[in-house]
């Protein structure tokens, strides 16, 4: 497509499930980046992935966060044992290599845990 | 570590009046610096961008923004708004050899008629 695509575009999800996001990336774009908005906030860097070697996890909020790109394409960012806390707005982004270059957003997931 | 500060949560214009949004950032290596902005239920859209060059950047609809070192600031201005500005609006750097960003709070833009 030409854009970034990510679904579902809204999750509700009871309290201790299990969610999974799916982002795929403009074709061609050899970074991935996944992002956390709260409410009322910027957004917050979770994961980074190169091709599909994830070279930064710095900012996955706890060890329920985990993050793929097995073929270097499409991601998944999967949330185990969801808390009130996880609602928020997740935006993945895709961009070329190299420093001139800059990222493009999808329209992200909008996930609430009830 | 590198941190950005937009300085205003809220700005209130009316249509045909001029604008500053304004951002701080604080970084001690090259500086990349983006102004995103989000409309209501949308995604992030680049509005612009400074990589190198010239210290003022334009977009395509009349935003501009100027990357100042000394002051440390990369504020957006635009000198007519229009209804449709808007949205909520974010300032970026980049942090590191690649696209991860540090953003601001956000500012969020309301135009009056």
């Amino acid at each position: 497509g030409a854009g970034v695509s990510q679904s579902p575009r809204y999750k509700v999800a009871k309290r201790g499930q299990d969610v999974a996001l799916r982002c795929d990336p403009i074709s061609g774009h050899v970074s991935l980046f996944w992002y956390q908005q709260a409410l009322g906030q910027g957004p917050e860097f979770l994961t980074y992935f190169q091709n599909e070697a994830q070279l930064d996890k710095s900012g996955l909020p706890s060890d329920r966060f985990f993050a793929e790109r097995p073929e270097g394409s499409v991601s998944t960012l999967k949330i185990q044992r969801t808390q009130q806390e996880d609602s928020a707005v997740y935006l993945c982004a895709s961009s070329l290599e190299g420093q001139l270059t800059e990222a493009f957003f999808g329209q992200g997931t909008r996930l609430t845990v009830v | 570590a590198q941190s950005v500060t937009q300085l205003d949560s809220q700005v209130p214009v009316f249509e045909e009046a001029p604008v500053e949004l304004r951002c701080n950032y604080s970084s001690s290596v090259s500086v990349y610096l983006f102004w995103y902005v989000q409309y209501p239920n949308q995604g992030l859209q680049l509005l612009l961008k400074y990589l190198s060059g010239s210290t003022l950047v334009e977009s395509i609809n009349g935003f501009e923004a100027e990357f100042n070192k000394s002051q440390t600031s990369f504020h957006l201005r635009k000198p007519s708004v229009h209804i449709s500005d808007t949205a909520e609006y974010f300032c970026a750097v980049r942090s590191g050899g690649y696209n991860k960003l540090i953003f601001g709070a956000g500012t969020r833009l309301a135009v009056h008629p």
